[in-house]
């Protein structure tokens, strides 16, 4: 069975300091990765997505960063940390088998506040 | 662009008693749709998904939803609301082809009384 890891849990960060959140899928190899954001009592906003190792996309910018390390881990980054960037951070994966199977998985989240 | 609108921010039903929550579709063709539950501080849990075949579909927990393409809708339905169903529930959608791209509603929270 597939596994999504999501760390940290949470986080208080400062204005302007730098950020990393990770995301892990085991069980499953070469899946396509996903990352949303979620502000706080609103909808949930895509931010990237990676097909493969080293390949991310970038859907919605808010001065974040992704990257696609290794098959199973997608990393979201930033140098300097907004207020604006608080809020839910969730990593997804795709069955990608198409039809009928094809479904986004989300993992626990990490709950981000920037003060 | 695909678009989805849940018009109901917030739903009250008291326990036992029937559900269903609104979502209204935009896309040109049919897509594949989704109802997502998000219970208190946690990630998002798949309910059911909608693949072009029967309209009505059956999800987890005695949940079901139904598509009309004529009306652009995929409202969610459950006979008979428990306490433990009280979680905000979006509805997404998501095109055939190029599935990277999948839209969500605001979401509604459903509030169960007792």
């Amino acid at each position: 069975a597939q596994t999504i890891h999501q760390w940290p849990v949470a986080e208080i960060k400062a204005v302007g300091s730098p950020l990393s959140l990770g995301c892990t899928i085991k069980g499953k190899s070469s899946p396509n990765l996903y990352w949303y954001w979620q502000a706080t009592g609103g909808t949930l906003q895509q931010l990237f997505y990676s097909i493969t190792v080293g390949q991310v996309e970038s859907v919605v910018q808010l001065n974040l960063s992704a990257s696609r390390p290794k098959d199973d881990q997608f990393i979201l980054s930033t140098e300097k940390l907004l207020l604006s960037h608080s809020g839910f951070y969730l990593c997804a994966w795709r069955t990608g088998t198409g039809g009928r199977q094809d479904t986004q998985y989300f993992g626990p989240g990490t709950r981000l506040l920037v003060l | 662009a695909q678009s989805v609108t849940q018009p109901d921010a917030r739903v009250t039903v008291s326990e036992g008693a029937s559900l269903q929550l609104r979502c209204k579709y935009s896309y040109f063709g049919t897509p594949y749709l989704f109802w997502y539950v998000q219970y208190p501080r946690q990630g998002l849990q798949l309910l059911l998904k909608y693949y072009p075949g029967d309209p009505v579909v059956q999800g987890v927990n005695g949940f079901e939803a139904e598509f009309s393409k004529s009306n652009s809708s995929f409202h969610l339905r459950k006979a008979s609301v428990h306490w433990s169903d009280w979680a905000v529930y979006f509805c997404a959608v998501s095109p055939h082809s190029g599935y990277n791209k999948l839209t969500f509603g605001k979401g509604t929270v459903l509030l169960v009384s007792p």
